[in-house]
């Protein structure tokens, strides 16, 4: 059984482009996030999204947006995708305010 | 906004040692202290939690010790086994809205056989 999944694990894309990478959790957890993890391997929140209610942080560009069909998925759009956009992205959920579970993550390559 | 500082970067160990990565944080309101492994490839796994409530937790060969005063907690890993190797982050739960965690650079820990 696959907690968290993410698709897909690999995305390879030119500069300028539209993406979207999606997210599920099977798990019944009522929050979920996005992080990004740099080629430093540094690790990074993006967003927190719970019961409709979404929390951004501060640092992200507007180019990214969430987007949450229901209380199983977030999907995750990036617009006129940049080279820095080149990273590792994980979504996670958590049904307290506590554990976070991760999903394998996105490869995400930008040329 | 918190701030965490994980320290070393890099730790090399021999199978058998133990291993200690230490984290210090800013915001005094923090109240969650988990560790994950991440492994080559992989996603990141929890491994130990703590609680602003407590000062130690220990789980078989790992530990997590917890100073509020200092604002600093620690991970022990004893009699190391060369599948320990990985890349260890330690992260804080400060005052914020999202339940959003705050991660520090992680450590790579290296076990020789």
């Amino acid at each position: 059984d696959t907690a968290v999944s993410q698709t897909p694990k690999y995305l390879v894309t030119q500069m300028g482009n539209d993406k979207s990478i999606k997210c599920e959790q099977n798990l019944g957890h009522d929050t979920m996030y996005w992080y990004k993890q740099d080629s430093k391997k540094f690790l990074k929140i993006m967003f927190s999204y719970n019961n409709k209610e979404l929390i951004i942080n501060e640092t992200v560009p507007n180019r990214f947006s969430p987007k949450s069909p229901d209380k199983a998925h977030l999907n995750l759009h990036i617009n006129s995708l940049e080279l820095g956009d080149s990273a590792v992205y994980f979504c996670a959920s958590s049904q307290t305010t506590y554990e976070q579970y991760f999903g394998p993550g996105t490869r995400l390559t930008v040329t | 906004g918190e701030n965490v500082e994980q320290h070393p970067s890099t730790l090399s160990v021999q199978e058998g040692d133990s291993a200690v990565i230490k984290c210090t944080y800013s915001d005094s309101a923090s109240n969650y202290f988990p560790w994950y492994k991440q492994e080559l490839g992989k996603r990141p796994q929890l491994i130990i939690d703590i609680r602003s409530n407590v000062g130690e937790k220990k789980d078989q060969r790992i530990a997590v010790t917890l100073n509020k005063t200092a604002k600093h907690f620690s991970l022990h890993i004893t009699e190391t086994q060369p599948e320990d190797s990985a890349v260890y982050f330690c992260a804080a739960k400060g005052r914020n809205a999202g339940n959003m965690l705050t991660f520090g650079g992680g450590t790579r820990l290296m076990v020789k056989p």
